[in-house]
């Protein structure tokens, strides 16, 4: 089972922000966040990842609570193309290599 | 860089039919995985390849499918003989570390979707 809790889904307007929370209250101190996304019809695609600082890169943004229970991804002007569903997944050796995807978040980027 | 790919991109086949579907990994990347998602459900990994090796089939279904990875290039998924609840879309991923691990970011290719009437 995934190790995360997210909202079933969300609505962000174009052009805005848009902040995807993600729970994982049970995380352990050597296991990363990361965050990965499905657009219709494609594969998951890797958005970014961390530990515990905060990491920015040329798609996003993560936020990592200092207690590592909680992160949010940032999406800082999102368009109709970001329109996808958003997983959040813990990773670390305690499921090998393998990724446990979650239902994850559908956010909706509306005009 | 070339990203993963897969082939076919769609295959409809009959209940009982053999289906074999590709994956080209990231070039130079050691790790290939197999994930499938069945219609209503959550992404589930199947296996890993590290090289030409299996080093986890703890996802795979049953003893239908089969999984190879001749010399350690692209790998094969075919499902003998296909069943109705085998419908869905087969994912593959690579990575690039041998060592695998949590930062080893996996890369993933557009699918196959499997129909099987």
């Amino acid at each position: 089972d995934a190790k995360t809790t997210q909202p079933t889904s969300m609505d962000c307007a174009e052009g805005r922000a848009a902040n995807l929370p993600c729970n994982h209250s049970t995380i352990s101190g050597n296991e990363y966040v990361y965050w990965y996304r499905q657009i219709h019809s494609q594969g998951p695609q890797y958005i970014i990842h961390g530990l515990k600082n905060n990491e920015t890169n040329e798609m996003a943004s993560l936020i990592i609570t200092e207690d590592r229970k909680s992160s949010t991804l940032i999406l800082p002007h999102a368009t109709l193309r970001d329109t996808a569903v958003y997983y959040c997944i813990v990773r670390g050796y305690e499921y090998g290599n393998k990724l446990v995807f979650g239902a994850g978040t559908i956010l909706r980027v509306k005009s | 860089e070339a990203g993963v790919t897969q082939f076919p991109s769609h295959s409809v086949i009959e209940k009982g039919q053999t289906v074999t579907l590709r994956c080209d990994p990231i070039s130079g990347h050691d790790n290939l995985y197999w994930y499938r998602r069945v219609m209503g459900k959550e992404i589930k990994f199947l296996l890993h390849f590290v090289k030409e090796s299996k080093q986890d089939e703890s996802g795979m279904p049953n003893n239908r499918f089969l999984a190879e990875r001749t010399g350690g290039t692209y790998s094969t998924l075919k499902v003998q003989p296909a069943e109705l609840e085998d419908s869905g879309v087969y994912f593959c991923a690579s990575s690039p570390r041998l060592a695998g691990g949590p930062t080893d970011t996996q890369y993933f290719g557009p699918g196959t979707r499997l129909t099987v009437l």
